[in-house]
């Protein structure tokens, strides 16, 4: 398996403007869970998923937010309108929920908001 | 509280054994994990250990658990420049990974 896939790798992009950030999970897994990491605040939760549907979004900052995961292999995470404060690296890891919950993590999205 | 916590950083001379440590806060936790990040990377397990063992090894790698005290370290022996990286702490609380804030550990040469 290749892993957690995600994509853009890198982002840049002009305050106001659209974002949107894609993962694919790794197959057979059937939790997916998004991370931003910056420096001052670390690692937070954003939101996750199991079987495709959202269970927990307290971890999303704010109604700029939003994120879908329309099947099993694919997910997104929006932000509209990006603000300066948004650049962070995102991440999104998948688990199996198999007892151990240990998750497996893509390279990250690196955003930056001009 | 409510946090994992651990010391954010850690200097350590290359050869030597490093060791990190973290409390965590939930006794009812099955699982705890210590991740690797490296450099412009995501976060990748190291290891883990099911919380009815007090020891895990695994080659380089020992981890401690102390249930009592909800203390976990992680023991690097021989430590090489290629361990350079910030290792998180967690442990699993319901659906969910709760992850410290990472200690960075750096190397002397």
């Amino acid at each position: 398996d290749a892993g957690v896939i995600q994509s853009p790798r890198h982002e840049v992009t002009e305050m106001g403007q659209e974002v949107t950030l894609r993962c694919k999970p790794i197959s057979g897994h059937d939790y997916l869970f998004w991370y931003r990491q910056t420096m001052m605040r670390g690692l937070e939760l954003l939101i996750y998923f199991n079987n495709n549907v959202p269970i927990d979004d307290s971890g999303m900052p704010e109604d700029r937010f939003s994120a879908k995961m329309p099947n099993a292999s694919f997910s997104t995470l929006k932000i509209q309108p990006s603000e300066p404060r948004d650049s962070a690296v995102y991440f999104c890891a998948s688990g199996g929920g198999g007892g151990d919950e240990t998750q497996y993590f893509g390279p990250g999205t690196r955003l930056l908001v001009l | 509280g409510e946090d994992v916590e651990q010391s954010l950083f850690l200097s350590v001379r290359e050869g030597d054994s490093s060791v990190i440590n973290c409390t965590y806060t939930d006794s009812s936790s099955t699982y705890l994990y210590w991740y690797k990040q490296e450099p412009g990377a995501g976060l990748q397990l190291l290891t883990y250990i099911f919380s009815n063992m007090d020891m895990k090894q695994d080659q380089r790698l020992t981890v401690l658990l102390n249930k009592k005290d909800k203390h976990l370290s992680l023991r690097i022996a021989d430590t090489q420049t290629g361990d350079s990286a910030i290792y998180f702490c967690a442990e699993n609380r319901d659906d969910k990974i709760i992850f410290g804030k990472g200690t960075r550990l750096h190397i002397l040469p």
